[in-house]
Order: C-alpha cells, then sequence, then structure tokens
C-alpha cells in the first residue's frame, strides 16, 4: 500500500488562480515528519517544507501555505495567485520514526500555470 | 547554487560496472541524503548518514553501498550495474538529522546522471 498518495496526476491552471495539492499520508506511528519538494522543469529539487507530526500549526511562507490535519491524515500545499515559475513536479513525503527514519515519496503532482 | 556539490554530473557505463557517486554537503552540515529518481521507481530515499554513521536507510540495494568521511563528504559506491540502475541520483544534506529542529532545511545537489547501456 501506497504510504503517500497525491491522488492528482497533473493540474493546470491559469497564472493568479490559487490551487491545492493533495497528499495524504498513511502511518501507525505517533512520531513522524511530513515534507514538500519542488521540481522544476531544470531538474533539481528544492526542499520547501518539513513538518513534524506534533507541530499542527498552518504554515505560511509568502503564496505558499501548508494545511496539515492529523484526522484526515492529509499534509495540503496551497500556493496562492499562482505564477509561470511554479511550474513544476511537486512531491509530498513523510519519514516515519518506527521505520528509522525512512523517507517514502508521493508520485508527484505535475503543476503548470498557463500565462 | 545551494552549496551541495556532485561529482560527476553525468556518467555513461555499461551493465556490470562499478561507479562512484561523490557529495559534498554544505560546510556546516553533518547530514548527507541519497536518493534515486528513474522513470519506473519514481523518487526513491536510499540512505541517510549522520556525522559519519548511517542513520535511515531506505530501498537501497545489496549492490549498492555508501560511507560518510570524516571530512563528511560521502560516496555512494553502485555496483555491478544493471539496466534499471538508469536514473538520475541526488544528494542533499542539511544540518541536523531527521530528529532535529522541524524547521531543518535540506539542500540539495544538482544530481548526477548515471546511464547504464
Amino acid at each position: 500500500a501506497q504510504k503517500v498518495t497525491q491522488a492528482q496526476t497533473e493540474i493546470s491552471v491559469v497564472e493568479k488562480e490559487d490551487v491545492t495539492l493533495d497528499c495524504v499520508y498513511e502511518t501507525r506511528d505517533t512520531t513522524y515528519y511530513l515534507f514538500w519538494y519542488k521540481q522544476p522543469p531544470s531538474g533539481e529539487l528544492v526542499f520547501l517544507i518539513r513538518r513534524n507530526s506534533f507541530d499542527e500549526q498552518n504554515e505560511i511562507s509568502g503564496r505558499y501555505s501548508w494545511n496539515f490535519q492529523k484526522s484526515t491524515s492529509s499534509f495540503n500545499f496551497t500556493i496562492t495567485a499562482s505564477q509561470v515559475v511554479d511550474s513544476a513536479v511537486y512531491f509530498c513525503a513523510l519519514s516515519e520514526e518506527w521505520t528509522g527514519n525512512q523517507f517514502y515519496f508521493g508520485t508527484g503532482t505535475s503543476l503548470t500555470v498557463i500565462p | 547554487d545551494s552549496g551541495v556539490t556532485q561529482t560527476p554530473k553525468h556518467l555513461i557505463t555499461a551493465t556490470g560496472q562499478r561507479v562512484t557517486l561523490r557529495c559534498s554537503p554544505r560546510s556546516g552540515d553533518l547530514s548527507v541524503y541519497w536518493y534515486q529518481q528513474s522513470l519506473d521507481q519514481g523518487l526513491q530515499f536510499l540512505i541517510q548518514y549522520y556525522n559519519g554513521e548511517e542513520r535511515a536507510k531506505g530501498n537501497i540495494l545489496e549492490r549498492f553501498s555508501a560511507q560518510q568521511f570524516p571530512d563528511l563528504h560521502s560516496e555512494l559506491n553502485l555496483s555491478s550495474l544493471e539496466l534499471g540502475d538508469s536514473a538520475l541520483y541526488f544528494c542533499a544534506s542539511s544540518v541536523v538529522s531527521t530528529g532535529g529542529s522541524s524547521t531543518d532545511t535540506q539542500y540539495f545537489g544538482p544530481g548526477t546522471r548515471l546511464t547504464v547501456l
């Protein structure tokens, strides 16, 4: 079974629209970490955020925000007022303490922002 | 520029061969992570070292091994290469290990593209 599910394979939005990328995870651990990464067309990987399981506060960083909800095992990522530079593949990941902090990645969501 | 360097950028080799990928973390970072990205398998975590010791192990094949040296650079050794090992291999570094601060950032190198013919 997939530990991290990113059900949206591809999303297209028009510039300035808001977009939410979904991430659902599965774990029985009480101590775990959730991550988002960005991979633009140039291919490099960029770390966006890490959240531990004891911190359910939502995070906002500029146009980016993250909604962590333990009740639904979700860690969704919203981009407000999207820009062309946001076009990338976004990966969600889970790291569990009880599996030795191994990382599990979702299959990624490819976001295209149309000018 | 993330400050993480990986060499070589590209590597083309034949099946059955052995290669070594090298990663130099950012100055001051004690953790090094290795990831593999391929079309078939997607993005996978291989292994993490913290200050010279193995900290976490993922889907790393027995034909693969890694180590982190006293100067904190790391090497990923891939042996008995198969066609399916063709992938982009990323290295990342961070100050602390996974159990550290929630704000701990991972910095990625540009990757090494391995092609096995």
